[in-house]
């Protein structure tokens, strides 16, 4: 079955510090991978996603996140993180052929001023 | 502009009493969907539609309902809410040909007395 782990639950980072955050999943085929983030009161907004080719992949607001097969991870990364990337943010994995998705719990980010 | 529109985005209701969470988008979508999001478990799929008068379960679908008789509407319907239905629901659209492009409402936030 598939599965999505973010073993983080909150983050606190001051700005300008880099970032990662952590996201494992299980999943038998190749799957394909999401971050999105949710500000307060917000929905949530997709901000990269990976379905095959490189394995570096680039979003929007400056954030990346890298596919590591043999480690089952998708990790979030941003190299100076400003105030208002304080927010919580997602990892989903979704399986190639349908349209089920499946969430990790979340990583709730501060940032220090 | 384009956008997932729910309504309401808050309620507080009584035990038993049906209530209806409507989600309307306005991007020609043929996938909608629709998540609860509780502390702790991050989002979690109830129902999805792939197109109107096509629907499945996710995997939390006990104690829900939907009908997608229009493209651009995917209510999600309570019959006899239940205190453990007390969530923040989600509805996310999806064009058919940018998988895992989930775009989300500004959530409905739901409390069952």
């Amino acid at each position: 079955a598939q599965s999505v782990t973010q073993p983080d639950i909150h983050i606190t980072v001051s700005e300008g510090a880099s970032l990662e955050l952590r996201c494992n999943y299980s999943y038998g085929a190749t799957p394909y991978l999401f971050w999105y983030v949710q500000s307060p009161g917000q929905g949530l907004q997709l901000l990269l996603k990976y379905f095959s080719g490189d394995t570096l992949v680039q979003g929007i607001k400056g954030f990346e996140a890298e596919f590591k097969r043999s480690q089952s991870s998708f990790n979030l990364r941003k190299p100076s993180v400003h105030w208002s990337d304080a927010a919580e943010y997602f990892c989903a994995v979704g399986a190639s052929g349908t349209y089920k998705y499946i969430f990790g719990t979340g990583t709730r980010l501060k940032v220090l001023a | 502009e384009a956008q997932v529109t729910q309504n309401p985005r808050y309620l507080i209701t009584v035990t038993g009493k049906k209530l209806t969470v409507t989600c309307s988008q306005n991007m020609n979508h043929e996938y909608m969907s629709w998540y609860r999001q509780d502390p702790g478990l991050g989002l979690r799929q109830i129902y999805y539609s792939m197109n109107v008068e096509v629907t499945d379960k996710g995997d939390v679908p006990e104690g829900y309902k939907v009908s997608r008789k229009e493209k651009r509407n995917f209510p999600l319907i309570l019959e006899s809410p239940s205190p453990n239905q007390t969530s923040l629901y989600f509805c996310a659209s999806q064009p058919t040909e940018s998988r895992g492009e989930l775009f989300f409402g500004e959530g409905s936030r739901l409390t069952v007395l």
